[in-house]
């Protein structure tokens, strides 16, 4: 089963600073990466899609790949206090549409 | 946007009862998806659907069934509850499976089983 593994478990930053957010995983034939946001009592909300190796930007998130070192990160330019929530990345192999989640980053991002 | 609905959105269970959380999605997406959130686990998949009649076991099937008896209906049946499953259940549709597939999810159902 794929491991997914999110660090850190908790960010503060103050409104404005990038943030950056990590996911590592176990199974180096995952194909198909997600960052999902969810606020509060809220449900999933995704922010960034990405299949191959390099960057991917969607506004102000920014998701880099790099499969040989078997890592997907996220980083968010210019955070408001209205980011603040927990981020969730997400992985699936090929020919298999099951998503498996880390489990989460909760950031806060301070006025 | 898909649109993915949940009932209902709290439930309080007793221990041994059966419950049914349903799950109801817009735009005639093919699969569909129950997940349940604890702390520490993310999300972990419980049964899953390729279309009306199909059922699939996840990753944490035990406990559980489910029953797809249309394209926009799912639900996840607890048949004997017990206080281990209690969580937040999250329903997910999605496309046809593809580089370009996203999983949309619903609003969650907080269940507590006494």
């Amino acid at each position: 089963q794929q491991k997914v593994q999110q660090s850190p478990e908790s960010l503060t930053v103050s409104e404005g600073a990038m943030a950056s957010l990590n996911c590592t995983f176990s199974d180096g034939t995952s194909d198909n990466f997600r960052w999902y946001r969810q606020h509060s009592g809220k449900g999933l909300e995704v922010l960034v899609s990405i299949f191959s190796d390099g960057e991917k930007e969607e506004g102000r998130f920014t998701a880099h790949l790099n499969r040989a070192s078997l890592h997907v990160s996220l980083h968010i330019r210019e955070p408001q206090p209205s980011d603040s929530a927990v981020y969730l990345c997400a992985m699936s192999r090929p020919n298999y549409n099951v998503l498996y989640f880390g489990s989460g980053t909760k950031l806060t991002v301070e006025p | 946007e898909a649109a993915v609905t949940q009932s209902p959105r709290n439930k309080v269970a007793v221990t041994g009862g059966k419950v049914t959380l349903s799950c109801n999605q817009t735009n005639n997406h093919n699969n569909m998806y129950w997940y349940r959130q604890d702390t520490g686990h993310g999300l972990r998949l419980i049964h899953y659907s390729y279309g009306a009649g199909s059922t699939e076991k996840g990753d944490i099937p035990d406990g559980y069934k489910a029953s797809r008896p249309s394209q926009e209906n799912f639900s996840l049946i607890l048949e004997l509850a017990t206080p281990s499953q209690t969580s937040v259940y999250f329903c997910a549709s999605g496309e046809d499976w593809g580089l370009q597939d996203t999983q949309y999810f619903g609003p969650g159902t907080r269940l507590l089983v006494l």
